[in-house]
């Protein structure tokens, strides 16, 4: 079976430009989780779903970040403005939930902001 | 709400020495724990959990921890240390009655001296 797959694997852009980073989860899992990597703040929670509804955003860090699930196996997450403070590596990833809570990674999609 | 503590950002032994990576969770309801290993340009990777079966899991690799409710700790070990095991680990706790929301902390690399 395919993984969680993300996209693009890496993008660079310009202070300002909006960014979109796709994540398509495991088949069947119900519950999708965008994680934002850096090394000074170590792997954040910025959002979850449960079955395509947003669960918990209080992780989002401001109002230019936003994230959607239109159908069960997609999943978006929009900077717009970027800054360069937004570079990191953005994680997606699922779980079913009849499962035990084991988180399925995606690769990542690193972005740099400059 | 949920939080980890990983004592020790950095952890240095020599090969065929015992690895020991700390964890301390603070949980309001009974946890699910985790490791996950991370190599570099990769997602996370499971090692083991718990999920209040037995205290001591084994995961893959030769890795242990042992759940101990009364100290809040999920300490991981592993007998004897290979040059592969170099990598950045994480522990994790879920609170699964609310939905598998899974808190990380902020990590231990691991390094392996020849």
């Amino acid at each position: 079976d395919a993984g969680v797959i993300q996209s693009p694997r890496h993008e660079v852009t310009e202070m300002g430009q909006e960014v979109t980073l796709r994540c398509k989860p495991i088949s069947g899992h119900d519950y999708l989780f965008w994680y934002r990597q850096t090394m000074m703040r170590g792997l954040e929670l910025l959002i979850y779903f449960n079955n395509n509804v947003p669960i918990d955003d209080s992780g989002m860090p401001e109002d230019r970040f936003s994230a959607k699930m239109p159908n069960a196996s997609f999943s978006t997450l929009k900077i717009q403005p970027s800054e360069p403070r937004d570079s990191a590596v953005y994680f997606c990833a699922s779980i079913s939930g009849g499962g035990t809570g084991e988180l399925f990674f995606g690769e990542g999609s690193r972005l740099t902001v400059l | 709400a949920q939080s980890v503590t990983q004592l020790g950002s950095h952890v240095s032994v020599s090969e065929g020495a015992l690895v020991l990576l700390r964890c301390n969770y603070s949980s309001s309801v009974p946890p699910y724990l985790f490791w996950y290993v991370q190599y570099p340009n990769q997602g996370l990777q499971l090692l083991l959990k718990y999920t209040s079966a037995a205290t001591l899991v084994k995961g893959i690799n030769g890795f242990e921890a042992e759940f101990k409710k009364s100290e809040t700790s999920f300490h991981l070990t592993k007998p004897s240390a290979h040059m592969s095991d170099a990598a950045e680990y994480f522990c994790a706790v879920s609170e699964h009655t609310g939905g598998f929301k899974t808190i990380f902390g902020a990590g231990t690399r691991l390094f392996v001296k020849a």
